[in-house]
């Protein structure tokens, strides 16, 4: 597609639940990330892949979060035994490039709003 | 590790104000820079940006300029319309994309 697809859009889910989060990037972006907005907050950073390198998980706020990217594709982010602090909005990103220069700029998806109830 | 520091909102100006948001940086390499804007309801999208020193980024009558002596990169816009009304983000990427906090703009008629 022309975006970075995000999906669900909205996800209610009882508290103790696992929870799987989809991102489609750009295709042929190499950089993917997944970000985390709570209400009224600004982007808290979660984890970072490059082409075939080892992600950066250092973002992840507990080992209940991971994610894993796919033949290069399409990432999922899964949240197990969700708690009602992990409601925010997670957005996705891609970009072309990894690190400084010419086109390195980023492109966000919709977010999926995930409510914990 | 890499951090982006910006001025705390929410900036609230009357229409036609002139517009300054600070944004200073902190990092290891030679990153790129970059504004990007939340409108409400919206997804974030990118407003400008730059990726050498003395770059100057602009775009829909906002600038910021890189400046790498003082580590900065701040947002300026002569004049705001209501339209501006957003939260505004500032970024940098080497290896990953750091952003800072977030300033929410409230322009009003």
């Amino acid at each position: 597609g022309a975006g970075v697809s995000q999906s669900p859009s909205n996800k209610v889910t009882e508290k103790g639940k696992d929870v799987e989060l989809r991102c489609d990037p750009i295709s042929g972006h190499t950089a993917l990330y997944w970000y985390r907005q709570s209400l009224g907050q600004g982007l808290e950073f979660l984890i970072y892949f490059q082409g075939n390198s080892a992600p950066d998980k250092s973002g992840l706020p507990s080992d209940r979060f991971s994610a894993e990217r796919t033949g290069g594709s399409v990432s999922t982010l899964t949240i197990q035994r969700t708690q009602q602090e992990d409601s925010a909005v997670y957005l996705c990103a891609s970009s072309l490039a990894a690190a400084g220069g010419f086109g390195t700029e980023a492109f966000f998806g919709q977010g999926t709003r995930l409510t914990v109830v | 590790g890499d951090s982006v520091t910006q001025m705390e909102g929410p900036v609230t100006l009357s229409e036609e104000a002139f517009l300054t948001i600070n944004c200073t940086y902190t990092a290891t390499g030679y990153p790129s820079l970059f504004w990007y804007v939340q409108y409400p309801g919206e997804g974030l999208q990118l407003l400008l940006k730059a990726t050498k020193a003395d770059d100057k980024g602009s775009n829909k009558g906002f600038e910021a300029t890189y400046r790498k002596e003082t580590t900065s990169f701040h947002l300026e816009k002569g004049s705001v319309q209501v339209s501006d009304s957003a939260v505004y983000f500032c970024a940098l990427k080497w290896r990953a994309l750091t952003f800072g906090s977030g300033t929410r703009l409230q322009v009003q008629p």
